[in-house]
């Protein structure tokens, strides 16, 4: 499994501290995406980025940020205005870059653990 | 609103019968339609799609736009389809919230 990578495995923070989640890929994607994922809801779309230094929120990008500085690199950015951010978080990326999106490359996904 | 519903949280089917996973979609238009499928401890990753038209692993889905569904079937079921299974449209990158399927011996 190589081509799209997320760091770390699992992350735990403290109340009230920004964390960030890497995403990598080197698949030559124009778009990549990321999801939360919690049980019993699915994924749900939190930010995606058709191109570089350009991206649009998705349904629950409330306390999240995000950064397309690199097309290989979308890190994620975790806030302390995030109310619930314990959760499972997926990175995708896909070729197309259009509003009808070809078909998605997930990475292994980060854990992350407010205490 | 929810743009994919899958109404099965659990799916339990004995080897060797058939499985059919459900999965409706709003929003209609012409939609892109996708199978996704997580087994144990790898990754999401795309089982199938409705523009291709083709069978991955025996599952068919096939696309009703009369029915807004594009349920996902498979004839004999395997040990080895066990796993979590997503259906996903493109209007607002939305999935459903997932079947996890046991198939037993």
């Amino acid at each position: 499994d190589g081509g799209i990578t997320q760091s770390p495995k699992y992350l735990f923070r403290k109340e009230g501290q920004n964390v960030t989640l890497s995403c990598e890929q080197n698949l030559n994607h124009d778009a990549m995406y990321w999801y939360r994922q919690d049980p019993g809801q699915g994924l749900r779309l939190i930010y995606y980025s058709q191109i570089v230094n350009d991206f649009q929120k998705g349904d629950i990008a409330e306390g999240y940020s995000v950064s397309r500085e690199k097309k290989e690199s979308f890190p994620l950015t975790v806030t302390s205005a995030q109310k619930n951010p314990t959760a499972f978080y997926l990175c995708a990326s896909s070729i197309l870059p259009s509003g009808a999106p070809d078909t998605q490359y997930f990475g292994p996904g980060t854990r992350l653990t407010v205490l | 609103a929810q743009r994919v519903t899958q109404p099965e949280k659990l799916l339990s089917v004995f080897k060797g019968a058939p499985v059919e996973l459900k999965c409706n979609y709003s929003y209609s238009g012409s939609p892109e339609l996708f199978w996704y499928v997580q087994y144990s401890r790898q990754r999401l990753q795309l089982l199938l799609r409705h523009i291709s038209r083709e069978s991955i692993k025996g599952f068919t889905a096939d696309l009703n736009k009369g029915e807004t569904s594009f349920h996902l079937k498979k004839p004999f079921a395997q040990e080895e389809d066990s796993a979590m299974y997503y259906c996903a449209r493109d209007y607002k990158l939305s999935f459903g919230a997932g079947t996890t399927v046991t198939v037993r011996a």
